[in-house]
């Protein structure tokens, strides 16, 4: 069965630091893994996508297979990176892609 | 971008009754809907995908005749809690994609609460 795990339900770094938000992951085949992120009052958006390999509001993340990690990365944070941050894991080629398993999320908070 | 709008934003009922939840595609044709649950301070658990024109597909533990999904049309899918108990509050959150590899949009979700 699928899973993702989020260790941390809290994250504070101060603005300027850098950060990462860790995710773990098991599924028995080659899944697809994305991190979502939701601000304040507003609705879940995608921030990463594993295939696409792009930086995102300076954020990257790397799909460590020999790990099953794929932790969200970011060397400079800033205040408005503030947000609650959800991986989440897709059953890859074939699958449905939003057939998503959530982790539980990790708050983070960026102060001045 | 692309809209999904979710209504109503938050619905209070009484035990027993039975809730509709919408979940539109605004301006897109949305092929596939999909519909999570979240309690408090949890993660998004995926109820059912909702594929327009057929039967939804639940997720394992999801009672699919407590948790009616119908997907009319290309642009609405509907959830109705049937005979709803406090149990059942909860905060539903639909989402669509254009396609099986299509980016997936989120609606603003649903605070259902039964008294």
């Amino acid at each position: 069965a699928q899973r993702v795990t989020q260790p941390e339900k809290l994250l504070s770094v101060f603005k300027g630091a850098p950060v990462e938000l860790k995710c773990n992951y098991s599924y028995s085949g080659s899944p697809e893994l994305f991190w979502y992120v939701q601000y304040s009052r507003q609705r879940l958006q995608l921030l990463l996508r594993h295939i696409s390999r792009e930086s995102i509001k300076g954020f990257t993340a790397d799909l460590n297979k020999g790990e099953t990690s794929f932790h969200l990365k970011k060397p400079f944070a800033q205040e408005e990176d503030s947000a609650m941050y959800y991986c989440a894991l897709s059953g890859g080629r074939g699958s449905t892609l939003g057939r998503l398993y959530f982790g539980r999320g990790t708050q983070l908070t960026v102060w001045p | 971008g692309a809209v999904v709008s979710q209504h109503p934003s938050w619905v209070i009922c009484k035990s027993g009754t039975s809730v509709k939840i919408e979940c539109r595609s605004l301006d897109f044709q949305a092929t596939t809907m999909f519909w999570y649950r979240q309690f408090p301070k949890q993660s998004l658990m995926l109820m059912a995908t909702s594929n327009e024109g057929s039967k939804a597909t639940y997720e394992q533990g999801v009672e699919k005749d407590k948790f009616l999904i119908n997907h009319a049309s290309l642009t609405l899918s509907t959830l109705t809690v049937t005979s709803a108990h406090p149990e059942d509050s909860s905060f539903y959150i639909c989402s669509a994609t254009r396609g099986t590899n299509e980016k997936l949009f989120f609606g603003s979700g649903t605070q259902l609460s039964v008294l």
